[in-house]
């Protein structure tokens, strides 16, 4: 089955360590997205990425780090300069057009404490 | 600048009547892109709808309709006759022909009652 996978899918972590998420997807697509999600705020864009080797910021990018060396996966690092880390995380993929619509992953939720 | 907001935050139904999400957006592009997600309270976006600021016709799949309003700046999502399984945060989403970054609204969480 073609989809985006995102592990674990609760993580939790003490203050001033580092985190690593994952997201896989097997849809042959150019585009990937990060997003997190905090209650009564919408979805904001961390980072996404158009092709293999190249990502951009998006509008809440400080404190987190990604790296797309292959084209099937866009892992996100929470780094400790995070000051709110404790949100629900939400993994994307698209053919990469304005147009196309976003495949979205399951989520992770990660508690910071 | 883009901005979408869905001035609606929560909606409480009873089943079988027909509720209206909003959505009002803001773009200096002539050509945008405009959707609609919703998402279940496991938590995955499901897509629903895509429509092209090029085509204002209303769109009707089952029990949902669309309402694009060009002269309004809006997007509006009708679900008929709702059902429980309809509850669920739904977002409305804008893009811009220059790139693929979607910009959300805060979302309006929709409970239908049995």
């Amino acid at each position: 089955d073609g989809g985006i996978t995102q592990s674990p899918k609760y993580l939790f972590r003490k203050e001033g360590q580092n985190v690593t998420l994952s997201c896989e997807q097997n849809l042959n697509h150019d585009a990937m997205y990060w997003y997190r999600q905090d209650p009564g705020q919408g979805l904001r864009l961390i980072y996404y990425s158009q092709i293999v080797n190249d990502f951009q910021k998006g509008d809440i990018a400080e404190g987190y780090s990604v790296s797309r060396e292959k084209k099937e996966s866009f892992p996100l690092t929470v780094t400790s300069a995070q000051k709110n880390p404790t949100a629900f995380y939400l993994c994307a993929s698209s053919i990469g057009l304005p147009q196309a619509e976003q495949y979205f992953g399951p989520g992770t939720r990660l508690t910071v404490t | 600048a883009q901005k979408v907001t869905q001035a609606q935050t929560e909606i409480s139904v009873v089943e079988k009547e027909d509720v209206t999400l909003d959505c009002v957006y803001e773009t200096r592009d002539t050509t945008y892109y405009l959707f609609w997600y919703k998402q279940p309270p496991s938590g995955e976006l499901v897509f629903l709808i895509r429509r092209n600021s090029f085509d204002e016709q209303n769109e009707i799949s089952g029990r949902y309709s669309w309402n694009f309003q060009k002269s309004t700046s809006s997007f509006n999502f009708t679900i008929t006759a709702s059902q429980v399984v309809d509850s669920a945060v739904y977002f409305c989403a804008l893009s811009a022909r220059v790139n693929s970054k979607l910009t959300f609204g805060k979302g309006i969480t929709l409970s239908v009652r049995p």
